[in-house]
């Protein structure tokens, strides 16, 4: 299948320490998403990436691309504890409307 | 403040019994997506709509699945007979249907089924 990995599955640390997640994915892509999701909660899109793009910011958010690796990576900037949630790569379908999400990362930040 | 709406929030039914999930997508959004969430699968696509039109059920068991919208405003999930290994968080989101789309998604039904 298209699904992405993230890497790590699980991730804790200190409030205020920089949180970087990975995502890796199959085939070629017109665009790239991130999203959390909060323990119970739906899913909500944070950033978004073309692949004609290597980097974005937005916030503390900062996202790389890197299509001859077909991979990606979210970092977070001075984390607080109301980052904790899991965070997705979503990858589109060439020709199609529709994104395959990845396994997702567990982000725990402790105050 | 425009959100997707889902009912019911939970749901507990004993195993073949008929389960109904609705949706209500945001306000002029034309596509729509059900997912199915699991601790084992993750995040499995299981059918979308573009327009109130079916365009892939793929990830979706034929045999007892099956995905409507009887108009814009509301997509229904069912699942008849149900089984155990349904038991999962079912989501909806919705999206303009736009290259890059961004997709809203709602709070999800808990469907345990015993």
């Amino acid at each position: 299948s298209q699904q992405g990995e993230e890497d790590p599955q699980a991730l804790s640390i200190q409030e205020g320490e920089n949180a970087t997640m990975n995502c890796s994915y199959k085939t070629s892509i017109n665009n790239l998403q991130w999203y959390r999701q909060n323990s119970g909660r739906g899913l909500v899109h944070l950033i978004l990436i073309r692949s004609n793009e290597r980097e974005k910011h937005s916030g503390r958010l900062r996202v790389t691309l890197d299509t001859s690796k077909k991979s990606s990576s979210l970092l977070i900037t001075a984390s607080r504890a109301a980052d904790t949630a899991s965070y997705f790569c979503a990858t589109d379908v060439s020709g199609t409307y529709k994104y395959i999400f990845g396994t997702g990362t567990r982000l725990k930040v402790l105050a | 403040d425009a959100r997707v709406t889902q009912t019911p929030r939970h749901k507990v039914t004993e195993m073949g019994q008929e389960v109904t999930m609705r949706c209500q997508p945001i306000l002029g959004h034309n596509t729509v997506f059900w997912y199915r969430q699991t601790m084992m699968q993750g995040l499995e696509l299981l059918a979308y709509f573009r327009n109130r039109a079916p365009l892939d059920d793929s990830g979706m068991p034929k045999d007892r699945f099956s995905a409507e919208m009887p108009d814009a405003t509301l997509a229904t999930l069912k699942i008849q007979p149900s089984e155990p290994r349904d038991s999962a968080v079912y989501f909806c989101a919705s999206g303009s249907g736009t290259s890059g789309d961004t997709q809203y998604f709602g709070p999800g039904t808990r469907l345990t089924v015993l």
